[in-house]
């Protein structure tokens, strides 16, 4: 079947190991940044955010590190499972009229998970 | 919490017919989004209401595209003279308004395929 993950850089990760995954960001204005986790034929599913006034931010077995210096984002998972296997969006907002969010999706990493 | 329904799920038709396109945000969010995305691609943001006003349209919306949200509840999307082009996964999400930023939650999409 299709996949979203077609033509997406590839990170191969062995069970129970931890995942980097990293994304580069375009506009220094962005305030929010939100990491997504989109599995095939399903819609981007919310995974962890972080403001731009943090560093760091923990989840359950997710870290999302925030380095505004060099506009970089990276989302680590602690001991990857087989469920993990997904294609993995940062995405950065930038302040809006209106109280609108102009949400703007990076690229995109498959993540595989070798059993 | 029921999540971000979208209805049909999947939709083939031929060139230059109309369709249209149905999403029933959660409950409680009076923001509502939608997005285009196509294969290996991150979604495209396309437009964006705020209870029933429409506030926001991206470049990408051209006249054959309509969005209405005429209760400030569910929204549909119309798509009138299709063209080849125009297959992609339509993905509406939802977010709430107030304590900064929120996260917009998403459906699983509308997958469109024109013959």
């Amino acid at each position: 079947g299709e996949s979203v993950g077609l033509h997406l850089p590839t990170l191969s990760v062995q069970e129970g190991d931890n995942s980097i995954i990293n994304c580069a960001y375009s506009n220094s204005a962005s305030d929010y940044f939100i990491w997504y986790k989109q599995e095939s034929g399903k819609g981007p599913q919310f995974i962890i955010d972080i403001r731009s006034n943090m560093d760091k931010r923990q989840g359950q077995r997710v870290t999302v590190l925030l380095n505004k210096t060099v506009k970089h984002l990276s989302l680590q998972i602690a001991a990857t499972q087989p469920g993990d296997s997904a294609v993995y969006f940062c995405a950065e907002n930038l302040p809006g009229s209106g109280g609108y969010q102009k949400v703007t999706f990076g690229t995109g990493t498959k993540l595989q998970v070798i059993p | 919490d029921t999540g971000v329904s979208q209805d049909p799920r999947h939709k083939i038709t031929k060139r230059g017919q109309n369709v249209t396109f149905r999403c029933d945000p959660i409950s409680e969010h009076n923001r509502l989004y939608w997005y285009r995305q196509t294969l290996g691609q991150g979604p495209e943001f396309l437009t964006y209401f705020q209870n029933e006003a429409q506030l926001e349209k991206s470049r990408l919306l051209s006249d054959r595209f309509s969005a209405e949200r005429p209760k400030g509840s569910f929204s549909t999307l119309e798509i009138q003279r299709t063209e080849q082009g125009d297959s992609a996964m339509y993905l509406c999400a939802s977010s709430r308004t107030g304590g900064g930023n929120q996260p917009q939650h998403f459906g699983d999409g509308t997958r469109l395929s024109i013959l």
